[in-house]
């Protein structure tokens, strides 16, 4: 099955700086990276998603970029903020057969004020 | 939040009690799913049902019984449960178009969870 593997696993940025979250996967088959946000007390919240046809999304202050080749993608924070912190968690899927999400261990990202 | 609810959001129990875990969805979706999350690990899947159908069973122990009346409702039922089954259970749902359409699933979305512990 799929493997996902996260790195940091914890993160700490000034805040106004950037945050990258960097994730690995290992079948290539995989066409479906989403990141979800989780704050403490809630369950995760999708933040942005990209599929394999497409090698960078943005949103406001955050983007994604994905390299098929390498079986890399990562997460783009810019500008942050303290609300920026909660933890991270970086997935894939293979969306054309398979219910199943795979998700990485999460980041943990602080934001000093 | 208000589009996928899960209550109870704290529950106590001990390894011989028998509780429910129950979560509900106001998006419209037909696909839900279980999932554990613990502590420095990754989600782990437990369940998925689509069109109330059981598609996915992850070799989850019989001490968790899943049961999806319809497509707005799922229930987790818990017994004999061990300490090591404490963690954070969360319920997602998203729009199932493969068994119908025979394009992928779409975007999970989560309640925000309930957390268990065993005594």
């Amino acid at each position: 099955g799929e493997n996902v593997e996260q790195h940091p696993s914890t993160l700490s940025v000034q805040e106004g700086d950037s945050a990258v979250i960097k994730c690995t996967y290992s079948d290539s088959a995989s066409n479906y990276f989403p990141w979800y946000k989780q704050e403490l007390g809630k369950g995760p919240q999708l933040i942005i998603d990209i599929r394999s046809n497409v090698g960078e999304k943005k949103d406001q202050r955050i983007a994604v970029t994905l390299n098929k080749t390498a079986k890399h993608f990562s997460l783009h924070i810019t500008e942050t903020q303290p609300e920026d912190s909660a933890v991270y968690f970086c997935a894939a899927s293979i969306r054309s057969n398979d219910y199943k999400l795979s998700f990485g261990a999460g980041t943990t990202v602080t934001v000093r004020a | 939040e208000t589009g996928v609810t899960q209550t109870p959001r704290h529950l106590v129990m001990g390894m011989t009690n028998k509780k429910s875990l129950k979560c509900e969805q106001h998006l419209g979706h037909n696909a839900m799913y279980w999932y554990k999350q613990s502590a420095k690990k990754p989600l782990e899947l437990m369940f998925v049902y689509s069109l109330e159908e059981r598609v996915e069973n992850n070799s989850v122990p019989s001490r968790f019984s899943p049961e999806c009346p319809n497509s707005s409702h799922l229930f987790l039922h818990l017994h004999t449960l061990q300490p090591e089954d404490s963690a954070l259970y969360l319920c997602a749902s998203s729009s199932d178009t493969w068994r119908e359409f025979s394009v992928g699933t779409d975007t999970q979305y989560f309640g925000p969870g309930t957390r268990l512990t065993v005594l």
